[in-house]
């Protein structure tokens, strides 16, 4: 079946300028995450949705930054007043949700945004 | 809170060769769980493996297996009749019950010909 898609795959963006990330989820996956790889900062966990929960937001690193899930599917990663410590690599993963082995997270190929 | 360190920055490995990537992390939790991906330049997060903390049997796919050491956290990936393919950056990763990853600096594999 699909996999994890993420929408763009690369964004050029100007300093101060808002912009969106898109993530659709594995079909009959539950739960959904965010994360972010940078040099400086490795691979960072920003946000995670699961079903109907309120979402763990301990990761983010600002209030410049938001996400929202629709419908328990897609999610829209949204980064208002970009600066340039945000040119990242954001990736989106998926998994059945709960707690046993079975819970493997499957990630989509990453949007590169790159803040200039 | 937990920590994944990856000591490895790079590896290299001759073609069929085996070759040991090394992960260690931090956690006062009893159950979790440990995995390794991996990331060719495609950026794609690929899952090699995965180890349940209560398992004491390591786990193993095809020509991939684990050293889990509990008492030690210690979490190493064996790369056995190592491919061309098989070049990409590792990351070692750990879930605790909240769900997220933590995961390790990441460890560059060459695979040489």
């Amino acid at each position: 079946g699909a996999g994890v898609s993420q929408s763009p795959s690369n964004k050029v963006t100007e300093k101060g300028k808002d912009v969106e990330l898109r993530c659709d989820p594995i079909s009959g996956h539950t739960a959904l995450y965010w994360y972010r790889q940078s040099l400086g900062q490795g691979l960072e966990f920003l946000i995670y949705f699961q079903g109907n929960s309120a979402p763990d937001k301990s990761g983010l690193p600002s209030d410049r930054f938001s996400a929202e899930r629709t419908g328990g599917s897609v999610s829209t990663l949204t980064i208002q007043r970009t600066q340039q410590e945000d040119s990242a690599v954001y990736l989106c993963a998926s998994s059945l949700g709960g707690q046993g082995p079975t819970d493997t997270q499957y990630f989509g190929p990453g949007t590169r945004l790159t803040v200039l | 809170a937990q920590t994944v360190t990856q000591s490895q920055p790079e590896m290299s490995v001759q073609e069929a060769e085996t070759v040991t990537l090394s992960c260690t992390y931090d956690t006062s939790e009893s159950d979790y769980y440990l995995f390794w991906y991996k990331q060719p330049p495609s950026r794609q997060m690929i899952l090699v493996i995965r180890q349940e903390a209560y398992k004491q049997q390591n786990a193993t796919e095809n020509r991939f297996s684990v050293n889990f050491q509990k008492a030690a956290k210690s979490f190493s990936l064996k790369i056995s009749d190592s491919q061309l393919g098989d070049a990409a950056m590792y990351f070692c990763a750990y879930r605790s019950n909240t769900g997220k990853l933590i995961f390790g600096q990441g460890t560059t594999l060459q695979v040489k010909p």
